[in-house]
């Protein structure tokens, strides 16, 4: 069974500052890959970053860093800089059967 | 760019109706999945589907159905819908490459029963 943790369902964040998305994860998979998506008012799931369990670096894309501590099933995603576009709901996922945490509704501030 | 549809995009119908959700993908991904997830709220499985002929129930009970006749086709069934059905449905299709999972989603389909 996988199981995936957000502890934080709302967070406020000025504009430009950097925020850290918690995420925790448990999984029975010996190889599994973590997920980030950003959900917009609009409904769609926009993928933002990847990490595979077996990758030795974080990973990155552009603004979005994952800090994946693997010994304690952590995949946090950082953002730098935020944006107002930002404003969002944020999801961590851990496939094999992909399995969606509750997810955190991200909210920048002018 | 993801090439994953679902149609309609928007549905709105009576309380009894059968409807079919449609969710079609021209990348060739042997697994598919199906989420139900309401306004604001996380995702929760309800359908999935690791290649044709396999479809499997997820982790939350739904009482729609699915199939998967052809690796591009997963439609989604409901055959007597209920307000209880309302919320949006939204289809993924996933690839295991050599070192890396890639998975991309439809723009979902809002259903509202009345």
């Amino acid at each position: 069974a996988q199981k995936i943790t957000q502890t934080q369902p709302g967070m406020f964040v000025q504009e430009k500052e950097a925020v850290t998305l918690d995420c925790t994860y448990d999984t029975s998979d010996p190889s599994y890959g973590l997920f980030w998506y950003k959900q917009p008012s609009s409904g769609e799931m926009i993928f933002l970053i990847y990490q595979g369990s077996y990758d030795q670096q974080n990973a990155t894309e552009g603004r979005y860093s994952l800090n994946f501590q693997k010994a304690r099933k952590s995949a946090n995603l950082v953002i730098s800089a935020s944006q107002l576009g930002d404003s969002a709901m944020y999801f961590c996922a851990v496939y094999e059967k992909l399995t969606f945490g509750t997810g955190t509704r991200l909210t920048i501030i002018p | 760019e993801a090439d994953i549809y679902q149609t309609p995009r928007y549905l709105v119908i009576g309380t009894g109706k059968k409807i079919t959700l449609e969710c079609s993908q021209t990348m060739g991904h042997d697994k598919m999945y199906w989420y139900q997830q309401d306004p604001g709220m996380e995702l929760h499985l309800i359908h999935y589907s690791y290649g044709v002929n396999s479809t499997e129930k997820g982790d939350l009970s739904s009482e729609s159905t699915v199939s998967r006749i052809r690796t591009e086709h997963f439609p989604l069934t409901l055959e007597s819908a209920r307000p209880s059905h309302t919320s949006q449905y939204l289809c993924a299709s996933s690839v295991r490459l050599a070192n890396y999972n890639e998975q991309f989603f439809g723009p979902g389909t809002r259903l509202t029963v009345l």
